[in-house]
C-alpha cells in the first residue's frame, strides 16, 4: 500500500527566506502527485499538481518538482511571508488513476515576520 | 463562482442521533469524495462516488452512509454506529478523466456531546 510521508511536521523560518517542504512516496507507480495548503479550521486549496510525465511545476513563488524513481516530490517557496504560514499537504493518485488518494500528514509553516 | 459548499461549518450532535452533512457542487464535476480529518492522521477516505447513482466505499466506511441522486450533491450521514464520529469532514470533487486535480470544501466540523 502506497506510504506519504512528509518531514518535517512543523517547519519556522524568518520572513524573506526562501524553503523547501519535501514528500516522500514508497511506490513510484503514480498518475499524479497534487500539493495542497491548508489554513486552521479550513479546508485545502490545491496549490500545484504535478502529472507522473512531468518534473516540474510553478505557479507564482511556488515551484513544485517530482522524481518518481526516488519516490520523492519538493514544494519550493521563494522569498517567504507571514502569509504563507499554513499547513502543506502532499496527495499521491496511484498509477491506475483510481480515487483513492493518499496523503500526507502535512506539514505546519510558520514564517516569522 | 463556482466550487464547494459544504454545511453545516460546525455541528454538534448528541450520541445516538444520526446527521446529515450537506455538500454540493457547481463546477460540474462527475467525482465526488468523503474525507474525514483527524490531528495528526492524514485524510482518510470515507465514501466516493463517480456518477449519479453509484458510490463506493472508501477505507473507513463503517459507521457512514452517502446518497448520489444528482450530479451536484453528495451528502454525508453519520450515524449512530460510527464509533468516534468527533472529527472534520471534507468533501471534494474531480473532474473525471482530464488531470484528476481535487478540489474541496471548507469542511465541516462535528462534534457529539
Amino acid at each position: 500500500k502506497q506510504e506519504v510521508t512528509q518531514i518535517p511536521a512543523a517547519l519556522s523560518v524568518p520572513e524573506g527566506e526562501n524553503l523547501v517542504l519535501n514528500c516522500s512516496f514508497t511506490d513510484s507507480a503514480i498518475y499524479n502527485l497534487q500539493w495542497f495548503r491548508q489554513d486552521p479550521g479550513k479546508g485545502l486549496t490545491s496549490l500545484l499538481l504535478i502529472q507522473s510525465s512531468q518534473r516540474e511545476q510553478t505557479s507564482g513563488r511556488l515551484n513544485a518538482s517530482l522524481d518518481k524513481s526516488s519516490g520523492r516530490s519538493t514544494l519550493y517557496i521563494a522569498a517567504s511571508q507571514p502569509g504563507d504560514s499554513a499547513t502543506y499537504l502532499c496527495a499521491v493518485r496511484p498509477g491506475t488513476g483510481a480515487n483513492n488518494l493518499f496523503f500526507g500528514t502535512g506539514t505546519r509553516l510558520t514564517v516569522i515576520p | 463562482d463556482g466550487g464547494i459548499t459544504q454545511s453545516p461549518k460546525y455541528l454538534f450532535r448528541k450520541e445516538g442521533q444520526n446527521v446529515t452533512l450537506s455538500c454540493e457542487q457547481n463546477l460540474n464535476h462527475d467525482a465526488m469524495y468523503w474525507y474525514r480529518q483527524d490531528p495528526g492522521q492524514g485524510l482518510r477516505l470515507i465514501y466516493y462516488s463517480q456518477i449519479v447513482n453509484d458510490f463506493q466505499k472508501g477505507d473507513i466506511a463503517e459507521g457512514y452512509s452517502v446518497s448520489r441522486e444528482k450530479k451536484e450533491s453528495f451528502p454525508l450521514t453519520v450515524t449512530s454506529a460510527q464509533k468516534n464520529p468527533t472529527a472534520f469532514y471534507l468533501c471534494a470533487s474531480a473532474r473525471q478523466g482530464g488531470t484528476g486535480e481535487l478540489f474541496f470544501g471548507e469542511g465541516s466540523r462535528l462534534t457529539v456531546l
